[in-house]
């Protein structure tokens, strides 16, 4: 069975880091595109970073630009997030998501449970 | 970035009702489209991928058409636990952008 599960949320004071982790299991972690998506309370669904299945190529969004570096480690079967410079406007609950190709067009097949990201003074 | 807009906004409907989605993208993404449904307090799941293709273990229920910029999702017969919050999102270019969202809620 397909698992992700986040973990590093909580509050963090604005211009604070956290490290979110997203640990995989019941698949070859390492054969998949990785991302992350949040949501604000009561908000949409915004996507914010992406990474390939060896780690060497990235992409985020550009409101989290500088701010955000998502990593992996195969071996661990973990996907992170570091994130620093918080602001308010980045409260949200962030989700990890794997990504599959079907006939060359990709989505979101399995989602974590989302960590709860609170910025506040 | 391409902009996904999804009509209405919430609907409320009853059990048994026919329903339909609409989701517009800002340019032409072929079929680069994906719905996704999502239930209070829990992450998303897919549903339609690719406009038309059902997700593996999805009712039947659930089907998508469209392709371009026009696209819909339809609910043959809504079902209590249909209830939800639905999600179009669109792979024909990054970023990958979402649309607002459609509550769709108990009449």
């Amino acid at each position: 069975e397909v698992q992700l599960v986040e973990s590093g949320g909580g509050l963090v004071q604005p211009g604070g880091s956290l490290r979110l982790s997203c640990v995989a299991s019941g698949f070859t972690f390492s054969s998949y595109w990785m991302h992350w998506v949040r949501q604000a309370p009561g908000k949409g669904l915004v996507w914010v970073s992406r990474i390939n299945s060896d780690g060497t190529s990235t992409s985020n969004a550009d409101s989290v630009k500088g701010r955000v570096t998502i990593s992996r480690d195969n071996a661990k079967n973990t996907l992170y997030l570091q994130m620093n410079s918080l602001r308010p406007e980045d409260t949200a609950v962030y989700y990890c998501a794997r990504a599959i190709a079907v006939a060359g067009v990709a989505h979101f097949d399995y989602w974590g449970q989302g960590t709860l990201v609170t910025v506040s003074s | 970035d391409i902009q996904m807009t999804q009509s209405p906004s919430s609907l409320s409907a009853s059990v048994g009702d026919r329903v339909t989605i609409t989701c517009r993208a800002s340019q032409s993404i072929s079929t680069y489209l994906n719905w996704y449904q999502q239930k209070p307090g829990k992450a998303p799941n897919v549903l339609i991928y690719a406009a038309s293709s059902l997700q593996s273990g999805v009712p039947s229920r659930f089907s998508g058409s469209g392709s371009g910029t026009d696209f819909t999702l339809t609910i043959s017969s809504l079902q209590p636990e249909d209830f939800a919050t639905y999600y179009c999102q669109q792979s024909y270019s990054a970023p990958a952008t979402f649309g607002g969202g459609t509550k769709v809620e108990i009449k």
